[in-house]
């Protein structure tokens, strides 16, 4: 079954960080790009970054709201997908996905596997 | 960036009725256009790519159409397990972005 499972939520303090992990199943994840993607209470979705597979050498992208306070990263040899939050405020409070990017060619693309989301809350 | 603008923003319909969402692009975005339904507590489930191809396994009610910068979702007749929000999302250029949702609730 191609599953994703991600880790690491929890309450942190204003200016905290927190890891997030994502654990992928099922599918050849070194195959594939993986984007963050979080949702606020009560608000809709919000794109965080991608992170490219080795043949495009790792790189990422970012939305403006976390660059340079989030890194996401990921280990093909366990099949992890990473996002380090630094400087958290209370605005970054929010469920966090990881999905799986789906590329055949041109605009033949979409997030097609989702995570269940973990819940991070920051709050003194 | 790219903004999308999703309308209505809340929608109240009833078992059978042909329902439609409309996604608007601030600039073209040719067919790099994807559909989302999700259901409270859940994630995300992809319905439509590249505005108008039904994902596999997604019931043939679901339709998309469009290309540009106007986009819609069209469900031909509403069944009880499509009441939820629906949210449209751009992949043409970074940063990526999603429309506001449109929260489908039974009349």
């Amino acid at each position: 079954e191609v599953q994703l499972v991600e880790t690491g939520g929890g309450l942190v303090q204003p200016g905290g960080s927190l890891r997030l992990s994502c654990a992928a199943s099922g599918f050849t994840f070194s195959d594939h790009y993986m984007d963050w993607v979080r949702q606020a209470p009560g608000k809709g979705l919000e794109w965080l970054g991608r992170i490219r597979k080795k043949a495009n050498s790792y790189t990422t992208e970012y939305a403006a709201s976390v660059k340079g306070r989030f890194t996401i990263s990921r280990d093909d040899s366990k099949n992890s997908l990473y996002l380090q939050m630094n400087s958290l405020n209370t605005e970054d409070t929010a469920v966090y996905y990881c999905a799986r990017f789906y590329f055949a060619s041109g605009s033949y693309q979409a997030l097609d596997i989702w995570g269940q989301g973990t819940r991070v809350t920051v709050s003194s | 960036d790219i903004q999308l603008t999703q309308s209505p923003s809340f929608l109240s319909a009833s078992v059978g009725d042909r329902v439609t969402i409309t996604c608007r692009a601030s600039q073209g975005i040719s067919t790099y256009l994807v559909w989302y339904q999700q259901k409270p507590g859940k994630a995300p489930n992809l319905l439509i790519y590249a505005a108008s191809t039904l994902q596999s396994g997604v019931p043939s009610r679901f339709s998309g159409s469009g290309s540009g910068t106007e986009f819609t979702l069209t469900i031909s007749s509403l069944q009880p397990e499509d009441f939820a929000t629906y949210y449209c999302q751009q992949l043409n250029s970074y940063p990526l972005t999603f429309g506001g949702g449109t929260k489908v609730e039974i009349k």
